[in-house]
């Protein structure tokens, strides 16, 4: 069983639109959760780190289940511009192994 | 700033020939890992550095893969002798900290073997 698995998608969505993933982490020792982004042919690029309580920047929203072992991200009212990748990476506290996820991909259309 | 820069951007090489990826981190970042990406098995993690030192060199593939980092400036991935199934984009990424989970990633390296 692979360590962070999300569903690759594609959540094909329209402008203005909410839409909302899930990614599963099996080690419960797990510690710290993050999403990053990652575009088409670019390197991934930190989204937002993942707090115990939930947390949001802007139009994005984290939230973690410690008990169920899973992590979300809700994006509301989609642009064109979030069309990516989003990938969901979780750490074991051992500094810096961190294990991605495959990726979720989102396309917002016009 | 600059960020994580990566040498060369694109690479087509033929299977056989010898394939040195090139990285220099951000100024300051005492971390170094080396990355790859494919469609079939995302990123991995190849092998890490902590003040040029290798500390996990667990991913890496097999013998024919190799990294170093001389300096805390530069650090190189070979391949050596390269097959069709290490084309991937590589990519090299920084940290800073001992306490540290945030990287960033070069624009990476995109290699085909043909």
């Amino acid at each position: 069983r692979k360590e962070v698995e999300q569903d690759p998608g594609p959540f094909n969505v329209p402008e203005g639109a909410t839409v909302a993933f899930n990614c599963t982490y099996s080690n419960s020792a797990s510690q710290s959760f993050f999403w990053y982004r990652q575009d088409c042919r670019k390197e991934p690029k930190l989204l937002m780190s993942v707090y115990s309580s939930g947390n949001e920047d802007g139009r994005f929203t984290a939230q973690l289940n410690r008990a169920s072992q899973y992590i979300s991200l809700l994006i509301r009212d989609s642009k064109l511009s979030d069309s990516a990748t989003y990938l969901c990476v979780v750490s074991r506290g051992v500094p810096y192994k961190l294990s991605f996820g495959a990726g979720t991909t989102v396309t917002v259309r016009a | 700033d600059a960020g994580v820069i990566q040498s060369p951007r694109h690479e087509v090489t033929e299977m056989g020939q010898e394939v040195t990826l090139r990285c220099k981190p951000i100024s300051g970042h005492d971390y170094l890992f080396w990355y790859r990406q494919t469609m079939m098995r995302g990123l991995e993690l190849l092998i890490y550095f902590n003040n040029n030192v290798p500390i996990d060199d667990s991913g890496m593939p097999e013998d024919r893969f190799s990294a170093k980092m001389p300096n805390a400036s530069f650090s190189t991935l070979k391949i050596q002798p390269s097959e069709p199934r290490d084309s991937a984009v590589y990519f090299c990424a920084g940290g800073q900290g001992a306490l540290g989970n945030t990287i960033y990633f070069g624009e990476g390296s995109w290699l085909t073997v043909v």
